[in-house]
């Protein structure tokens, strides 16, 4: 069953760090594109970060720096590596996969259910 | 980056009405652009993708147009299930960027 699952949400102060972590089950992480989506209360969805197939890596402006995606081929998992968290990281987020052919994209078309991040003092 | 302009932002309908969404790009996206169902709680659920290819599994009433600036997502006759907010988001390029969304209400 393809599935994926998010896990590592939780509460933590501004200024400091967390790291999402994504099980991905009935295909492999290494040969997809997975990226990122978050969503603050009440609002939007909003595109956080994706790596390629080949481990190539790309971030939304407001994350970048902070944030680091990545992968780990053998336990089939996604992360982000969230530092230097702010107030407006406050989200459920959540990891999907997003088709990719040559230099054409058809979608995200498999979804975790999401964790989510509070950043309050 | 690429901005998506979404409207209505939201709208009130009755069972079996159709329903009409827009989405405009800032810059020409080819046919690169999918439509996203979410509902309370839930994961979004992708519905279009390339403008026009309907997802395995998604019902027929549910169609996508456009090409280049301007997108259209039409539901022919709007079910109690589809009651929800409706995204687009174009993946010609990164950063990837979302419409705001359009909250499709009951009347």
């Amino acid at each position: 069953e393809v599935q994926l699952v998010e896990s590592g949400g939780g509460l933590v102060q501004p200024g400091g760090s967390l790291r999402l972590s994504c099980a991905v089950s009935g295909f492999s992480v290494s040969d997809n594109y997975m990226a990122w989506v978050r969503q603050a209360p009440g609002k939007g969805l909003d595109w956080v970060s994706v790596i390629y197939s080949d481990g190539t890596t790309q971030y939304a402006d407001s994350v970048k720096g902070r944030f680091t995606i990545s992968r780990h081929i053998s336990k089939n998992t996604l992360y982000l590596q969230m530092n230097s968290l702010r107030l407006e990281d406050t989200a459920v987020y959540y990891c999907a996969k997003e088709r990719a052919g040559l230099e054409r994209y058809y979608g995200m078309d498999v979804w975790g259910q999401g964790t989510t991040v509070t950043v309050s003092s | 980056a690429i901005q998506m302009t979404q409207s209505p932002s939201s709208l009130s309908a009755s069972v079996g009405d159709r329903v009409t969404i827009t989405c405009r790009a800032s810059q020409a996206i080819r046919n690169d652009l999918g439509w996203y169902q979410q509902k309370p709680g839930k994961a979004p659920k992708l519905l279009i993708y390339a403008a026009s290819s309907l997802q395995n599994g998604v019902p027929s009433r549910f169609s996508g147009s456009g090409s280049g600036t301007d997108f259209t997502l039409t539901i022919s006759s709007l079910q109690p299930e589809d009651f929800a907010t409706y995204y687009c988001l174009q993946d010609y390029t990164y950063p990837r960027t979302f419409g705001q969304g359009t909250k499709v209400e009951i009347k």
